[in-house]
């Protein structure tokens, strides 16, 4: 079965420095996909960032990268130059194969941005 | 190019009445999924559509719980006898099939239903 750990429960930044959230993973899938969302005081769950397991070079967009180390089976979100509009509750979430391909989520990090 | 919408965003209701909540996907999609998400937690699936076929259902979806998406486009899920156990947001999500998406093909998740039993 696939489980997705992460460790911080919050995590405080200042504005404009970067910040990195942990996200380790369970799985014994030789192929899988882990995915970034960002969910924001509203509810709706945004696409931040996807790292497939047979990719070779770790993933970015924009501010946002993927420290994917698969050996360690971590998936660690890194955001540069933090903004106060990063403040949100943030989760990892492995995609399982086949079939439904539904979602396996983490409990999540709450990040705050301080001015 | 409008995104998931989700009917009502917010439902209170009683012990034991039922509810129903709406979901309108992505018009090109043909996956849709539910989760529910309680306090504190990530989202956790409860069931899954292919088009109009329902071929996923999580143990979480009790028979007290049912989901339709009878035309493959908008779906319901339906709670009877609420328990207050069910206050939990609710959210629905879609995608493409995986045969015309990017590697990524994400699920785009709605603004959810939160529901409070009382």
């Amino acid at each position: 079965a696939q489980k997705i750990t992460q460790t911080q429960p919050g995590m405080f930044v200042q504005e404009k420095e970067a910040v990195t959230l942990d996200c380790t993973y369970d799985t014994s899938d030789p192929s899988y996909g882990l995915f970034w969302y960002k969910q924001p005081s509203s509810g709706e769950m945004i696409f931040l960032i996807y790292q497939g397991s047979y990719d070779q070079q770790n993933a970015t967009e924009g501010r946002y990268s993927l420290n994917f180390q698969k050996a360690r089976k971590s998936a660690n979100l890194v955001i540069s130059a933090s903004q106060l509009g990063d403040s949100a509750m943030y989760f990892c979430a492995m995609r399982t194969q086949g079939g439904s391909e539904k979602l396996v989520f983490g409990k999540g990090t709450k990040l705050t941005v301080n001015p | 190019d409008t995104g998931v919408s989700q009917d009502p965003r917010h439902k209170i209701t009683k012990r034991g009445q039922n509810v129903t909540f709406r979901c309108d996907p992505i018009s090109e999609h043909n996956r849709l999924y539910w989760y529910r998400q309680t306090l504190g937690q990530g989202p956790e699936f409860l069931t899954y559509f292919q088009n109009e076929a329902q071929l996923e259902k999580s143990r979480l979806l009790s028979d007290r719980f049912s989901a339709e998406r009878p035309k493959g486009s908008f779906s319901t899920l339906e709670i009877q006898r609420t328990e207050q156990g069910d206050s939990a947001m609710y959210l629905c999500a879609s995608s493409l099939p995986p045969y015309i998406a990017n590697s990524y093909n994400e699920q785009f998740f709605g603004p959810g239903t939160r529901l409070t039993v009382l």
